[in-house]
């Protein structure tokens, strides 16, 4: 199976400084790769997903943007952080199998104050 | 629009008890369904993922029900524990959305 890794696990930075969130994914290889937020009491929303190196789909406007350098190495970054962007960040991972099951990262903690 | 609904929001039960989590969902054409077991403060793991043709499927202590007709999914949980304390997340995949995911129930187990 996949192993999704994650870090910072936490992070706490102030409105306007920069982001940038690392996942890299064991155990696979060609994988999908997803990242999602998840906001205290809603679902989970996806942000950007990636079929390929250099491929990105973002799913809603927004501040933050996302970067795939090499196969198995999704990046989340933004510019500027907005209060807006706290939350728990999720990276997950899939194959173009009959389930396409996807595995999550342990995720990344973001407050900005 | 599809959506996926779950009930109840919280549910607080006995070390020992067995308990029901509801997921409703209007997503089409359906591909699978899938629950989720999120630990506070962790990444969600897997519990089942099910078919159109699967009408239960179980993961030890956890066992979980499809009717495709009614678009009803259901997770059991038999003699709980401490452990099982989490977010339980209905997820189903089809539609011009691809996945789209439930808010969760959060679920405490008491001793």
């Amino acid at each position: 199976s996949q192993t999704i890794h994650q870090w910072p696990a936490t992070l706490v930075q102030p409105v306007g400084s920069p982001l940038s969130l690392e996942c890299t994914v064991e155990g696979t290889s060609n994988p999908n790769l997803y990242w999602y937020r998840q906001a205290a009491g809603r679902g989970l929303q996806l942000l950007f997903y990636s079929v390929g190196i250099g491929q990105i789909s973002s799913e809603v406007p927004q501040n933050l943007s996302a970067s795939r350098p090499q196969d198995r190495q999704f990046i989340l970054s933004s510019k500027k952080l907005l209060l807006s962007d706290s939350g728990f960040y999720l990276c997950a991972s899939s194959t173009d199998s009959n389930y396409n099951e996807q595995f999550f990262g342990p995720g990344t903690r973001l407050t900005v104050l | 629009k599809n959506q996926v609904e779950q009930s109840p929001q919280s549910l607080i039960i006995l070390e020992g008890k067995n308990c029901t989590l509801q997921c409703n969902y209007t997503v089409s054409p359906f591909s699978n369904l899938r629950w989720y077991k999120q630990d506070t403060g962790r990444g969600p793991v897997s519990l089942t993922i099910m078919t159109f043709s699967e009408n239960t499927k179980s993961n030890g202590r956890y066992t979980a029900t499809l009717d495709a007709d009614t678009k009803q999914s259901s997770l059991h949980i038999t003699a709980s524990q401490l452990s099982d304390s989490a977010s339980y997340i209905c997820v189903v995949m089809g539609g011009a959305d691809g996945l789209t995911f439930g808010k969760g129930t959060h679920l405490i187990i008491q001793p």
